[in-house]
């Protein structure tokens, strides 16, 4: 596969659920990024990794748990979600954090409804 | 506070028609991003522009970054139904932050 990849596509989940999001990037990249993309509303970034360390994190709700294991692969868990957290969320990833090398590359996004 | 404020919010046009999209802040970007986002898909990149005046073309799509750092247009001449989608723009400024545009949803109508 190439490019940046997310899985699942779809999710449906109860606000008591567990689940993880998935985010692979076979880029050769060093930063990876977690954005939230709800309707009529600009892009929101949640939080990015350089090199595997937690860089940024946009006062989300702690009930949004990122883990990146390695440069290549960066979850999402999430648990007792609330219905405003349904949404389009987007993976990307870019060669570093700096100047020109923020251009990022996106994966097709999980989108996630909380019933 | 947005710093990157995308005019218009809305765009409906008939197919062969030309547009421009604006991008605005009043902060100075050391480069500056245009992306396209088709339903149910991430953005896409389309280009980078790092010098204030530069002009990028890509086939029927023409980029400016203003002389001044701190806006950039995008142009699209003769527009096809293929152009529909939510165009992004996206920027690093001097303080090394990275921000996306509020966005502009493109229909153009065959």
């Amino acid at each position: 596969e190439t490019g940046v990849t997310q899985t699942p596509r779809h999710l449906v989940m109860g606000m008591t659920n567990k689940k993880s999001l998935k985010c692979e990037q076979h880029l050769g990249h060093n930063a990876m990024y977690w954005y939230k993309q709800s309707a009529k509303k600009p892009l929101e970034l949640m939080f990015v990794y350089s090199l595997e360390e937690r860089v940024e994190n946009n006062s989300v709700p702690s009930r949004f748990s990122p883990e990146c294991p390695n440069s290549s692969h960066l979850f999402l868990h999430l648990h007792t979600l609330q219905p405003e957290d349904s949404a389009l969320y987007l993976c990307a990833s870019s060669r570093e954090i700096t100047g020109d090398s923020y251009e990022q590359y996106f994966g097709p996004g999980t989108r996630l409804t909380v019933t | 506070t947005q710093l990157l404020e995308q005019s218009p919010q809305f765009l409906s046009i008939q197919e062969g028609e030309n547009l421009t999209v604006y991008c605005n802040s009043s902060s100075v970007f050391s480069s500056l991003q245009w992306y396209r986002q088709e339903p149910g898909e991430g953005p896409v990149l389309l280009v980078t522009v790092v010098t204030g005046g530069e002009v990028k073309k890509l086939k029927r799509l023409t980029f400016q970054f203003g002389d001044a750092r701190k806006d950039s247009s995008l142009h699209i001449t003769a527009a096809q139904p293929g152009d529909t989608g939510l165009y992004l723009c996206a920027g690093t400024n001097t303080g090394n932050q990275f921000y996306f545009g509020t966005g502009t949803s493109l229909t153009v109508i065959p």
